[in-house]
This record gives structure tokens, sequence and C-alpha cells, in this order.
């Protein structure tokens, strides 16, 4: 079982560079989420996907785009990184938003230069 | 806000050692309460929940309780292996019901 793909696994990007981290699940649930982790922090919720064709905001979502481009998949987008968006990015995804398990990627470890 | 207060570590016990992580919670309404563990290079997997007051939830060998009266979700273990050795974290469903709050994480480091 595959469970929730997080590509790349690493990557070092110069300030202003862009890119843009995947994640896809094949569990068919209907919620996922993107997070950031840093040191002494947690994990931050940075955007959401309640159904297909839905993202809202979490707590951290200034300077990232997120697409849900269907039921599987759900993309994080970095337009012009900047050395604060060096982290650990996790995608997740549930059944239904609310109480319900989360199920996590391994994660994308990004640093910018 | 909700929020989760864990406590601070690293945390060092020798094997078969008794296991204490504390978390207490901020949250209105009624929240569910988790525990998620991160071993090395891996996201994080639930360890254990519980959905209302006084439940108790249980996995490995873990266990904790939901406490309303004091808000708290305390994580135990009567006797933490090597293989525990991982950062956990306690997390709620936050107010909006969006996703969940987590703790800063406490890492477990257990000794042969």
């Amino acid at each position: 079982n595959a469970g929730v793909t997080q590509t790349p696994k690493f990557q070092v990007l110069k300030t202003g560079q862009s890119m843009t981290l995947q994640c896809a699940q094949d569990m068919n649930h209907n919620s996922m989420y993107w997070y950031r982790q840093d040191p002494g922090m947690g994990l931050r919720l940075i955007y959401y996907s309640a159904s297909e064709g839905t993202t809202d905001k979490g707590e951290v979502p200034n300077g990232y785009n997120v697409s849900r481009l269907n039921k599987r998949e759900f993309s994080l987008r970095l337009e012009s990184a900047a050395p604060s968006q060096t982290s650990v990015y996790f995608c997740a995804s549930s059944e239904a938003a609310h109480r319900n398990i989360q199920y996590f990627g391994a994660g994308t470890r990004l640093s910018v230069l | 806000g909700d929020s989760v207060t864990q406590m601070e570590g690293p945390v060092t016990l020798s094997e078969e050692a008794f296991l204490t992580i504390n978390c207490t919670y901020t949250a209105t309404g009624y929240p569910s309460l988790f525990w998620y563990v991160q071993y090395p290079g891996e996201g994080l997997q639930l360890l254990l929940k519980a959905t209302k007051a006084d439940d108790k939830g249980s996995n490995k060998g873990f266990e904790a309780t939901y406490r309303k009266e004091t808000t708290s979700f305390h994580l135990e273990k009567g006797s933490v292996q090597v293989s525990d050795s991982a950062v956990y974290f306690c997390a709620t469903t936050d107010t909006g019901r969006r996703a969940l709050t987590f703790g800063s994480g406490t890492r477990l480091q257990v000794q042969p």
C-alpha cells in the first residue's frame, strides 16, 4: 500500500526560485492537507482541501499556493522561495475533515539558500 | 484559538523504564485528542486517539486518557523499548474543524 506519496524527498533552491511539491494519495480520501514542520514548533497547517475542487488557507499560507488537481493529488507551489521557507513539508489526507485520522507522507526537506 | 502544550524534550530513559509525556490543550467545544509518533526519516503516524471525555486510547503498550476536567491527555507506557525512540506529538482537532493543531513534539531517546 503506497498511502501518501510525496515528491521530491529533498530539494535545495536559491532565493527567488520557484518549485512545486507534489502529493498523491491512493486511499480515496476526500480531504488533503499541507503542513510545515520547524524545530520546536510542531506542525503548522499551510493549506487544506476539504474536498475535490475546494481549498482553504491554514495558519501560515503566505508565500504558498495550492492546487487540488483531482481527488488524488494536492500540490503546493512556492512562487518565489525565501530562506524563511526552509522547512520540512508534510502532506496528509483523511476521509473527511474533523475528527478523522490523518495519514502522512514521508515529507519533503526543502532548503532555500 | 486552540493550542496544545507538551513537555520539553528530549526525554532520555533506560530500556524498561516507565514513560510519561505530558500534554495539555485549550479548545472550545468537545475536541478529539490524538497522539502521533514520528520515527526518524518518516512521516507522522497515528499512535492512539480519544474522542470524548474519560475515553482511554491505547496502542502498542501506550495509553492516554482524555481528562476534560484538567484538559490533559498524557501519554504513558509501562516499559519502554529502544524501538520506541521517536518524536511524539500531541494533537487536537481545531475549533474550525479543519485540521489538527499539534504540540511542538517531544523527542524520546531510549538507551539499552
